[in-house]
């Protein structure tokens, strides 16, 4: 099964506000984690990403909070733009057996701005 | 640059029938070439990896195969398809160096009837 989760599948702002999708993630061994965007009927789009010796990463617009303690990721996006609708996933990378580069997907978060 | 293509964009097709997608990279060598199955709503299942010519890893038991004929085209297939195998599929691409971020394609809408 996925050992990537997210907590609140669907995420609805106010345009203006501010965004955070969580992610919980439950192989400690896991050295590396990226964000993705999924507009409807699209491949999904590199946001951000942050390596495990990292606790925080800063973006345009975009920050990501890796909490290795508890195990946890969170992307926050500043000042939610309708464009900002999508789908998030967050993904860790497992290198196993030879088999470099593989990750492991998240189910997703929808985000839905309000006007 | 590189950039990636997949086609067709969108296929329907029955059940029983034949399927053929292609994934194109360009702009890159050497890279690992992976096939993943998007049902409506939900994450991202990896169906099949490669690492070379040849080379392919599959993640589930499942009718599909994939191919990778030359270094930069990545082919899924079935000889014949199922109802369960609609779906969106993505293809992506990671370079060997960086071997971390993955790089997608547009995507094929799959619907089997």
């Amino acid at each position: 099964g996925e050992s990537v989760g997210l907590h609140l599948p669907t995420l609805s702002v106010q345009e203006g506000d501010n965004s955070i999708i969580n992610c919980a993630y439950s192989n400690s061994a896991s050295d590396y984690f990226i964000w993705y965007k999924q507009e409807s009927g699209k491949g999904p789009q590199f946001i951000i990403d942050i390596r495990s010796n990292m606790d925080k990463r800063q973006g345009q617009r975009v920050t990501v909070l890796l909490n290795k303690t508890v195990k946890h990721l969170s992307l926050q996006i500043a000042a939610t733009q309708p464009g900002d609708s999508a789908v998030y996933f967050c993904a860790e990378n497992r290198n196993y057996g030879g088999s470099q580069g593989n990750l492991i997907f998240g189910k997703g978060t929808k985000l839905s701005v309000k006007p | 640059s590189q950039t990636i293509h997949q086609w067709p964009a969108t296929l329907v097709q029955p059940v029983g029938s034949p399927l053929s997608l292609e994934c194109t990279v360009e702009g890159t060598s050497n890279p690992n070439l992976y096939w993943y199955r998007q049902a409506a709503g939900r994450g991202l299942q990896l169906l099949f990896y490669s690492v070379g010519i040849g080379q392919i890893s599959s993640e589930v038991p499942q009718n599909l195969s994939a191919s990778r004929p030359q270094d930069r085209q990545f082919i899924l297939s079935s000889k014949k398809l199922l109802l369960s195998d609609s779906g969106f599929y993505l293809c992506a691409w990671n370079s060997r160096l960086l071997s971390y971020e993955q790089y997608f394609g547009p995507g094929t809408r799959l619907t089997v009837t």
